[in-house]
């Protein structure tokens, strides 16, 4: 079964620093990975999408990575903001219409 | 570009009472979803329509839930007769079919609550 794992389920953090991100998923075969950004009470919104060539990519002061031989990807989020409060998502495409979308993980940004 | 439209924001309703919740495509868009989140189980595909046509329902969980596409741009979810286990935020989202990777955008969704 195609699955995808995040890791931590929440996390605080402080205003201004950095934190990372951790998925690791089983999902073949594989096409792309996402990270979205949920914000609460609203639909996700991706923030990058990379295929199995690309290893890492930049949104702002979001960075992602990805290792397609272990199946693992990290999102980093650099000098954090207030803004960034939201539940980070995890999601695995296979190629087609299909998602695999992890739990997510909730970020707090505290002043 | 306005984005993916849903209505209502949300609902909240009695057990056994019908209910059906709309959306609106981005323009342009030929494969629409919907989408189930809740804390138990995350986000949940319900069923995929590709140029108006079902073309994945297995997600639908029971008979209750139905979905139609009579338009490009124009979508509904209906449950009939809804059930307390039913409160969830539903999604719908939209997207090209073939292009960025099926990139899909999401709606604001609907919060339904049954009591």
């Amino acid at each position: 079964k195609n699955q995808v794992e995040q890791s931590p389920q929440s996390l605080i953090i402080l205003e201004g620093k950095n934190c990372t991100l951790q998925c690791n998923y089983t999902v073949s075969p594989f096409s792309n990975l996402r990270w979205y950004k949920q914000d609460t009470g609203r639909g996700p919104v991706s923030l990058t999408i990379m295929t199995f060539s690309e290893n890492t990519k930049s949104n702002g002061r979001y960075t992602a990575t990805l290792d397609a031989d272990t199946k693992q990807s990290s999102l980093h989020i650099t000098a954090s903001q207030l803004s960034d409060s939201a539940s980070y998502i995890c999601v695995v495409s296979a190629g087609d219409y299909k998602l695999s979308f992890g739990a997510g993980t909730t970020v707090t940004v505290r002043a | 570009d306005a984005g993916v439209i849903q209505s209502p924001r949300h609902e909240v309703t009695e057990m056994g009472q019908e209910v059906t919740l709309r959306c609106k495509p981005i323009s342009g868009h030929n494969s629409l979803f919907w989408y189930r989140q809740t804390m138990m189980r995350g986000l949940e595909l319900l069923i995929y329509f590709n140029n108006n046509v079902p073309i994945d329902d297995s997600g639908m969980p029971e008979d209750r839930f139905s979905a139609k596409m009579p338009n490009a741009s124009f979508s509904t979810l209906k449950i009939q007769p809804s059930e307390p286990r039913d409160s969830a935020v539903y999604f719908c989202a939209s997207s090209v079919a073939g292009q960025g990777a099926y990139e899909q955008y999401f709606g604001p969704g609907t919060r339904l609550t049954v009591t």
